[in-house]
């Protein structure tokens, strides 16, 4: 079945270590995303990219960085300098229609710091 | 700037009552609109979609979404809500172009048995 993997499921960060959370997908999507979620304030746009070695800064990006080394894959590393990690973090992928793409979702990671 | 707006942050309502979600978008353009499902501690399922065409939606699950140009309104609905439909919903929309999308702050759907 095509769709989206997230792992872990749920990740713990000590200070001042960086951690990566995998997003994978088999869709053959070319565009992918990193959304960061947060009680009562929706989806915030973290990183996207839209083809492979190419990806662009969303509205939250500081303390994150990705690559985007394989169609399939688009891990995000959530570095040390996010003073603030704790969050639940949703990746999604679509075709590239101009404007007529439609995202679809992982079922996301929990991170908690420790 | 472009803005997605859900006016209602909590609903109740009763198994077999009938269900509308508010949702209301700022945007220049002819928006590209989206209404998503999420479980608790699970990722979005999208419910339906709005390109162009006809104005009134169908989804999955019995839903179906209006879109209304001169209200700027996207709203969801269901005639019948089952207690399965227990869940928060997050309206979004498309900007053409940017593969970006704004998303509300969503509406969390609680169901009485």
């Amino acid at each position: 079945d095509g769709g989206i993997t997230q792992s872990p499921k749920y990740l713990f960060r000590k200070e001042g270590q960086n951690v990566t959370l995998s997003c994978e997908q088999n869709l053959n999507h070319d565009a992918m995303y990193w959304y960061r979620q947060d009680p009562g304030q929706g989806l915030r746009l973290i990183y996207y990219s839209q083809i492979v070695n190419d990806f662009q800064k969303g509205d939250i990006a500081e303390g994150y960085s990705v690559s985007r080394e394989k169609k399939e894959s688009f891990p995000l590393t959530v570095t040390s300098a996010q003073k603030n990690p704790t969050a639940f973090y949703l990746c999604a992928s679509s075709t590239r229609d101009y404007g007529k793409e439609t995202q679809y979702f992982g079922p996301g990671t929990r991170l908690l710091v420790l | 700037a472009q803005s997605v707006t859900q006016p209602d942050i909590h609903i109740t309502v009763s198994e077999g009552a009938s269900l509308e979600l508010r949702c209301n978008y700022s945007y220049g353009a002819t928006p590209y609109l989206f209404w998503y499902v999420q479980s608790p501690g699970q990722g979005l399922q999208l419910l339906l979609k709005y390109f162009s065409g006809d104005t009134l939606v169908q989804g999955i699950k019995g839903f179906e979404a209006e879109f209304k140009r001169s209200q700027s309104s996207f709203n969801l609905r269901k005639p019948s809500v089952h207690w399965s439909d227990a869940a928060e919903y997050f309206c979004a929309v498309g900007t053409s172009g940017t593969y970006k999308y704004i998303f509300g702050t969503g509406t969390r759907l609680k169901v009485l048995a």
